[in-house]
């Protein structure tokens, strides 16, 4: 079956410019993640959206980064004036939330230059 | 969420068993231990996960200590495709809001 999707793979922009990054979740998973991972790191956790709540941003490095899940599904994780420090791979997971325990499925990621 | 502790690098010879350790000397009392790996400039990938019984499935068995301060994953025949980062993670229910918090991981290097 189709696993998590994400677009663009691979962004290059200058500094300054906003960017918006999609991830397409498994159908039926209701919790989804942002993480992000700079060269030669580990995962850093971003954002967290588990049904209608409230989403956990706890992880969000600036005020400049912001997400938004519309209808339970899709995510874009949007970065406004973008910095030399935000290039990392961005990933998306999802899970099937509700209070399991339940693995995350992660996608292949996007890539961001800031350049 | 409790801290995690790995070795930041194995080496591994083709065929043989790969032994990941980790330490979780913090872990609470609802929180599993999970393993997913990283092969390169791919995303993560789910392994095993346990609470406090030893697991297996078919890719790997999970090995928690009695006292479940610490862990051990078992690959029981490493082939040169498990060459990649492995992440030791614990965390609770998905209903406590408890995240997932990757560290930097073993490099597993399976060795022909």
């Amino acid at each position: 079956g189709a696993g998590v999707s994400q677009s663009p793979s691979n962004k290059v922009t200058e500094k300054g410019k906003d960017v918006e990054l999609r991830c397409d979740p498994i159908s039926g998973h209701t919790a989804l993640y942002w993480y992000r991972q700079s060269l030669g790191q580990g995962l850093e956790f971003l954002i967290y959206f588990q049904g209608n709540s409230a989403p956990d941003k706890s992880g969000l490095p600036s005020d400049r980064f912001s997400a938004e899940r519309t209808g339970g599904s899709v995510s874009t994780l949007t970065i406004q004036r973008t910095q030399q420090e935000d290039s990392a791979v961005y990933l998306c997971a999802s899970s099937l939330g509700g209070g399991t325990t339940g693995e995350q499925y992660f996608g292949p990621g996007t890539r961001l230059t800031v350049t | 969420d409790a801290k995690t502790t790995q070795p930041p690098s194995m080496d591994c010879a083709e065929g043989r068993a790969a032994n990941l350790p980790c330490n979780h000397s913090t872990i609470s009392g609802n929180e599993y231990v999970y393993w997913y790996r990283q092969i390169h400039s791919q995303g993560p990938q789910y392994i095993i996960h346990g609470l406090k019984n030893n697991e297996t499935n078919e890719m790997a068995s999970l090995i928690i200590t009695e006292d479940r301060k610490s862990s051990t994953l078992i690959l029981p025949h490493a082939t040169l495709r498990d060459t990649a980062v492995y992440y030791c993670i614990v965390r609770g229910p998905e209903s406590t809001g408890n995240q997932f918090y990757f560290g930097t991981g073993t490099s597993l290097t399976v060795i022909p």
